[in-house]
């Protein structure tokens, strides 16, 4: 089956600080990857996708290059503020399903 | 737009009450996801539905949970009866295309006692 695998967190960095979270996955098949974040008390929301290898998503300073030969996914920021300061899941989805498979989310604090 | 609403946002509750919760998803969105989550499982779908129409509940996690949406605005997850393992924050999801991008609600704390 599918499954993706984070790196245990939390990761605490100081702001402007580089941020790497890794990312790796399991499909059968060739998927489409996400990064979504989560705020203290609200939901999910998505921050960026790749649905190819080689595919770069960004967003808002953050960006993760879909590596299909490694099976990884890994969400990078060049310089992270206390604002960052949430939980980041990984996640996939086959194509021809509907449903995504979520890593178990990595909690980033980042300190003034 | 609203985006995702649930109700209502903290839930407790003695062993043994029924709960229901409840979510309204985004207009126009043809898929609907419950989901559950927890500091020892992390997030776990329960059910999902298409056009009102209930896909895949494997993961809801036994007779106790049930789910229904009556029409394509409103879809409820009830539990009956509640134990104390079932203390949770429980998500509801709604998207348009059913994986690129899904919207999901603030979440529902529910602490069973």
């Amino acid at each position: 089956g599918n499954s993706v695998t984070q790196m245990e967190g939390p990761v605490t960095l100081s702001e402007e600080a580089f941020l790497t979270i890794n990312c790796t996955y399991t499909a059968t098949g060739y998927p489409s990857l996400f990064w979504y974040v989560q705020y203290p008390g609200e939901g999910l929301q998505l921050l960026l996708k790749a649905t190819k290898a080689d595919d770069k998503g960004s967003n808002k300073g953050f960006e993760a290059t879909y590596r299909k030969e490694t099976t990884s996914f890994h969400l990078e920021k060049g310089s992270v503020q206390v604002s960052d300061s949430a939980v980041y899941f990984c996640a996939l989805s086959e194509r021809g399903y509907s449903t995504l498979t979520f890593g178990k989310g990595t909690m980033l604090l980042v300190s003034p | 737009d609203a985006g995702v609403i649930q109700s209502p946002r903290h839930e407790v509750t003695e062993m043994g009450q029924e709960v229901t919760l409840r979510c309204k998803p985004i207009s126009g969105h043809d898929y609907l996801f419950w989901y559950r989550q927890t500091m020892m499982r992390g997030l776990e779908l329960l059910i999902y539905f298409n056009n009102n129409v209930p896909i895949d509940d494997s993961g809801m996690p036994e007779d106790r949970f049930s789910a229904k949406m009556p029409n394509a605005s409103f879809s409820t997850l009830k539990i009956q009866p509640s134990e104390p393992r079932d203390s949770a924050v429980y998500f509801c999801a709604s998207s348009s295309d059913g994986v690129y991008e899904q919207y999901f609600g603030p979440g529902t704390r529910l602490t069973v006692t």
